[in-house]
């Protein structure tokens, strides 16, 4: 089981361009879960999803974000006119339907310039 | 939705000693707790977890409890070692998928 795969590692961005993160959940796994973590700060919730629906976006910007987890292929945390505010790392996590707990991804470096 | 607090932000301590980290929240219908380790540049990892009927659980040099009443966790690590830096994040479910994270605690082990 290879785990929770996200990519790319590191993303470079200038500002203004648009930057598409991916998440392909553990195997069996059909929740996902990102979160944004900025330098020397906790891990804060954007979007929740199951396959084709979100289930909470709470956390999400309501402006220049979005994500999806279509019926094939990985879950896409999309970030439009990207700006230096949204440099961090992006964490990916995924779980069954009965969560023990996540399985987080290795995480996407976002750096706008 | 739930708010979890987590204190200290930094903790230092000398090698063998312990390290105790606390959480509180605000939610009762809480009910997993789950704690995670994230080294420099690494995924969060789960390191160990309690359930809302269980007031504390133990794995070796590490333990987690749980005062319901109180709405509060805590993590404790006995005989620290310097493997055991790192920034921990403690969580809260309530009833559906979604975990809420503190705010993380930066542990330095000293040799």
């Amino acid at each position: 089981n290879a785990g929770v795969m996200q990519n790319p590692r590191h993303l470079v961005r200038r500002r203004g361009q648009e930057a598409r993160l991916r998440c392909s959940p553990m195997k069996g796994h059909s929740h996902v879960y990102w979160y944004r973590q900025l330098p020397e700060e906790g891990l804060k919730f954007m979007v929740y999803l199951q396959k084709e629906n979100i289930i909470d976006e709470s956390g999400m910007p309501k402006e220049r974000f979005s994500a999806e987890f279509p019926k094939e292929g990985p879950s896409i945390l999309r970030i439009q006119q990207v700006v230096r505010g949204d440099s961090a790392a992006y964490f990916c996590a995924s779980s069954p339907d009965s969560p023990r707990s996540y399985t987080f991804g290795s995480g996407t470096r976002l750096t706008v310039v | 939705g739930e708010n979890v607090e987590q204190h200290p932000s930094t903790l230092s301590v000398q090698e063998g000693d312990s390290a105790v980290i606390k959480c509180t929240y605000s939610d009762s219908a809480s009910n997993y707790f789950p704690w995670y380790k994230q080294e420099l540049g690494k995924r969060p990892q789960l390191i160990i977890d309690i359930r809302s009927n269980v007031g504390e659980k133990k794995d070796q040099r590490i333990a987690v409890t749980l005062n319901k009443t109180a709405k509060h966790f805590s993590l404790h690590i006995t005989e620290t070692q310097p493997e055991d830096s790192a920034v921990y994040f403690c969580a809260a479910r309530l009833t559906g998928n979604q975990f809420y994270f503190g705010t993380g605690t930066s542990l330095t082990v000293i040799p």
